[in-house]
C-alpha cells in the first residue's frame, strides 16, 4: 500500500463547475496535510494546508480532513482553465521530518 | 522577498559522471530537502538537512550525497550517472526543522543523463 494515494485521472469539469479532488494516506498518525499545484514545467506550488478535522477555506479553495478515514480533499470552486494543472496530495508522517506525496491527480478546466 | 534559487536550471552529463546541484533557501529558513521527480515515480524524498546536518535519507544509493553550509545553503551530488537519474531535482526550505508548515519548492534543476 503506498503512503499517500490520489486517482492520477485525468479529471475533467467544465468552466464553472466544483472539482473534487480526492487522497487518502496511510500513517494514522500523520500530523498535517497539503496540497500543492504544479503547472507543466513548473515546480509545485503550496496552495492549503491543513492540520485538524473538518473543513478550511481559502478563497475558492476549501481543503478538508478526516483523520478517522484518514482521508484529505480539495474542492476548487468555480473552477478556471487556469487552474488546469496537476494537483498533488502531501502527508506529513510522525516520524520524518519529511512530506511524503501521492502521484497527483490531473486536472483539466474545459471552457 | 527571494524565494528558493536552484542552479543551474539545466544540466545535461554523460553516463558515469558526477554533478553537483545547488540551492539557496529563502532567507531564514534552516531547512533544505531535496525531491527527485520523475513521471513515474512522482516526487521521491532524497534527503533534508537542518543546521548543517542531514537529519533525513530517503531510499536512494550512495551516489546520492548532498551537504548544507552554514549559510544554510545545500548543494547535492550524484556520483557516476545513470540513465535513470535523468529527472527533475527540486530543493524545498522549510523555516523551522520538519515539514509542519509545507515547503516552498526552488525552480527545480532538470538533469538529463546520456
Amino acid at each position: 500500500q503506498k503512503e499517500v494515494e490520489q486517482n492520477s485521472g485525468p479529471l475533467s469539469v467544465p468552466e464553472g463547475a466544483i472539482a473534487s479532488l480526492n487522497c487518502t494516506y496511510s500513517d494514522r498518525v500523520s500530523q498535517s496535510f497539503f496540497w500543492y499545484r504544479q503547472y507543466s514545467g513548473k515546480s509545485p506550488e503550496l496552495i492549503m494546508s491543513i492540520y485538524s478535522n473538518g473543513d478550511k477555506e481559502d478563497g475558492r479553495f476549501t481543503a478538508q480532513l478526516n483523520k478517522a478515514s484518514q482521508y484529505v480533499s480539495l474542492l476548487i470552486r468555480d473552477s478556471q482553465p487556469s487552474d488546469s494543472a496537476t494537483y498533488l496530495c502531501a502527508v506529513n508522517p510522525q516520524y520524518g521530518n519529511k512530506l511524503v506525496f501521492g502521484a497527483g491527480t490531473i486536472l483539466r478546466v474545459k471552457s | 522577498k527571494a524565494g528558493v534559487t536552484q542552479t543551474p536550471r539545466y544540466l545535461i552529463k554523460t553516463r558515469g559522471q558526477q554533478v553537483t546541484l545547488s540551492c539557496s533557501p529563502i532567507s531564514g529558513h534552516r531547512s533544505v530537502s531535496w525531491y527527485q521527480q520523475t513521471p513515474g515515480q512522482g516526487l521521491q524524498f532524497l534527503f533534508e538537512y537542518f543546521s548543517e546536518t542531514q537529519r533525513n535519507k530517503g531510499n536512494f544509493p550512495g551516489r546520492f550525497s548532498g551537504r548544507q553550509f552554514s549559510n544554510s545553503r545545500s548543494e547535492m551530488n550524484v556520483s557516476t550517472l545513470e540513465l535513470g537519474d535523468s529527472a527533475l531535482y527540486l530543493c524545498a526550505s522549510s523555516p523551522d526543522r520538519g515539514a509542519n508548515y509545507g515547503y516552498t519548492f526552488g525552480s527545480g534543476t532538470r538533469l538529463t543523463v546520456v
